[in-house]
């Protein structure tokens, strides 16, 4: 199935500064999701990227779609402790209803 | 609320039971999903259903088995487990169609420890 590498595993920061996580795929993706999972909850899908250099904005939340669509990032800027969580992306190369490959994630840790 | 709701939210049970999982989605989805998600390795994808079919299964043991009796409920029968299949299990669904799947909503999860 599809592989994805997401880094880093953890990131630490203190309260108010930025945050960047990546994924990466050696093939080209159909599209690339995002979801976020607190501590103790479940995923939650935050965004969708399709096209070739798509930039998507949320708020503090910045998505990147690659120009070969084979890499992703999120980045959140004046971190909140409310994102605290993990961060992971998740990949569908093919046709049908195959089941998303997701990345490791991103543990985001926030020092007030 | 997500619209896909799982029970038992906890189960602890022997290697020598049987227990089932259950989820129920209200959304319309076509197409439902079991994850598993450890404190090694998470989220594997388990199991892919689309319109009742199975589609997917990503080598899982049998000693999981699979159920989708129509497009809004999934069951996961679970029988003779070992200790490393305590996980938290999570049940998703979406609207798929075409070359894309839709965004996933998953359920709270069942957590699960075998003795």
């Amino acid at each position: 199935g599809q592989q994805v590498m997401q880094i880093p595993q953890y990131q630490h920061v203190q309260e108010g500064e930025d945050f960047t996580t990546y994924c990466n795929s050696s093939t080209t993706l159909s599209n690339i999701q995002w979801y976020k999972q607190r501590p103790g909850g479940h995923p939650v899908f935050l965004i969708q990227l399709v096209k070739s250099g798509e930039v998507k904005k949320q708020k503090r939340l910045t998505f990147q779609f690659g120009e070969a669509k084979k890499n992703s990032s999120l980045h959140i800027t004046a971190t909140q402790t409310t994102d605290v969580g993990t961060y992971f992306c998740a990949a569908y190369s093919g046709g049908g209803a195959d089941g998303l490959t997701f990345g490791k994630g991103t543990h985001l840790i926030i020092q007030p | 609320e997500t619209g896909v709701t799982q029970t038992p939210r906890h189960l602890v049970m022997g290697m020598t039971n049987k227990k089932s999982l259950k989820c129920e989605q209200h959304l319309g989805h076509n197409a439902m999903y079991w994850y598993k998600q450890s404190a090694k390795k998470p989220l594997e994808l388990m199991f892919v259903y689309n319109f009742k079919e199975q589609t997917e299964n990503n080598s899982v043991p049998s000693r999981f088995s699979p159920e989708c009796p129509n497009s809004s409920h999934l069951f996961l029968h679970l029988h003779t487990l070992q200790p490393e299949d305590s996980a938290l299990y999570l049940c998703a669904s979406s609207q798929a169609g075409g070359t894309m799947t839709g965004e996933l909503f998953f359920g709270e999860g069942s957590r699960l420890t075998v003795l």
